[in-house]
């Protein structure tokens, strides 16, 4: 089992650019998330989706938009990047709350 | 709402000595609790978790945690530290009233040799 795989791993944008990240999951789950985790900051919730084509905000969803058309996909679309987006984003999902998360491995992005 | 604080961002110990990360969490309704670790340059994977069974509860890689209703917390530990254990540690709570997990800041545990 691949579980949850996020694509791509690294990127450098430049200010103002758009682009999609895109995670994937063959396990299942009716729930995703995408987090983003800066130093001393933790994971915060950027959006997330209880199943497909359902999407719901986070703790930080401004400059981000998701979308969940198919039950194995999450995209997460910036629109224009800012180097306030520069961070490592994760994405999870899970077959239910409260059963925990299976993570992918991470996308670093950097906005120059 | 819920929310978690990990009391202190770094902790070192020795190689062989007790490890210990706290955590305290705040809850209206019952709560379920989660350790993660996260290895540099990898994504978290799951430690544990307290559903609300037994109070204390058995991880993988030797940790435990045990949970406290009278004192909020959720405090992780292992007897014996090993090299292989430095890593970021991430306490967490959910409720099966919600669809979402809280992380907390996360703790950096260093081994000391």
């Amino acid at each position: 089992n691949a579980g949850v795989t996020q694509t791509p791993k690294f990127r450098v944008l430049k200010t103002g650019q758009s682009m999609t990240l895109l995670c994937a999951q063959d396990m299942n789950h009716e729930y995703m998330y995408w987090y983003r985790q800066d130093p001393g900051m933790g994971l915060r919730l950027i959006h997330y989706s209880v199943g497909e084509g359902t999407t719901a905000k986070g703790e930080v969803p401004d400059g981000y938009n998701v979308s969940r058309l198919k039950k194995q996909n999450f995209l997460l679309g910036l629109e224009s990047a800012a180097p306030s987006q520069t961070s490592v984003y994760f994405c999870a999902s899970s077959y239910s709350n409260p059963y925990g998360y299976t993570f992918g491995s991470g996308t670093r992005l950097t906005v120059v | 709402a819920q929310s978690v604080t990990q009391l202190g961002s770094h902790v070192s110990v020795s190689e062989g000595a007790l490890v210990l990360l706290r955590c305290n969490y705040s809850s209206s309704v019952p709560p379920y609790l989660f350790w993660y670790v996260q290895y540099p340059n990898q994504g978290l994977q799951l430690l544990l978790k307290y559903t609300s069974a037994a109070t204390l509860v058995k991880g993988i890689n030797g940790f435990e945690a045990e949970f406290k209703k009278s004192e909020t917390s959720f405090h992780l530990t292992k007897p014996s530290a090993h090299m292989s254990d430095a890593a970021e540690y991430f306490c967490a709570v959910t409720s099966n009233r919600d669809d979402k997990i809280i992380f907390g800041k996360g703790t950096r545990l260093h081994i000391l040799p």
